[in-house]
């Protein structure tokens, strides 16, 4: 069946490095890509997203990218400080489909 | 503060029982999701319901079911509960379907369902 594979599972970084997150779809259906971040006891909250008409967003510190041919999207953060600490998860969504890929714990070391 | 609400925040009960999860969506947002996250399995869709109607099914068991409301909220009933169904079952809203995500989706906080 369609998954999401998404790497590494954990990172850690130094405050002021940048991380990045990639995953890849094999759902050639999907359209709509999120990227969500999960601190400790809260629910996923939707950071940035990207349509598949699109190659590059950015908003601030985050960017993500998207090369629909490789299926491959990733998710880039500059100027990290201790506040991205969190689970982020990548989703790849079709119609009537999402399947978020296992997450990856960030840690940002001060 | 996303908006969406879900109660219980916290769920203990014994094998074999029922359990009701309740889900209010933000104002205006037609759209609610159930997802399921366990510590081995990620976060897996469970069930989306659009204005009252199911709209997108996922991986949810034949022992769960879930309804939409007139007034939007949204209940996700699980029965002949298992140890393995101990779990965090987040609920998400938005404003259009979409995708089973749709354009922007808020969470809630979750109910952490723990059988025993």
């Amino acid at each position: 069946g369609e998954n999401v594979e998404q790497h590494p599972s954990t990172l850690s970084v130094q405050e002021g490095d940048s991380a990045v997150i990639k995953c890849t779809y094999s759902d050639s259906a999907s359209n709509y890509f999120p990227w969500y971040k999960q601190e400790l006891g809260k629910g996923p909250q939707l950071i940035i997203d990207i349509r598949s008409n699109v190659g590059e967003k950015k908003d601030q510190r985050i960017a993500v990218t998207l090369n629909k041919t490789a299926k491959h999207f990733s998710l880039h953060i500059t100027e990290t400080q201790p506040e991205d600490s969190a689970v982020y998860f990548c989703a790849a969504t079709s119609y009537d489909k999402v399947i978020f890929g296992p997450g990856t714990s960030l840690s940002v070391i001060p | 503060d996303s908006g969406v609400t879900q109660t219980p925040k916290h769920l203990i009960t014994a094998t074999g029982q029922r359990v009701t999860l309740r889900c209010s969506p933000r104002s205006g947002d037609l759209s609610v999701y159930w997802y399921q996250q366990s510590l081995d399995q990620g976060l897996q869709f469970l069930i989306q319901y659009y204005n009252g109607e199911e709209r997108a099914k996922g991986n949810i068991l034949e022992r769960f079911s879930a309804q939409q409301f007139p007034d939007l909220h949204s209940e996700l009933n699980l029965s002949s509960l298992e140890l393995g169904d101990s779990a965090l079952y987040f609920c998400a809203s938005s404003v259009t379907p979409g995708s089973t995500v749709g354009t922007e989706a808020f969470f809630g906080q979750g109910t952490r369902l723990t059988v025993v």
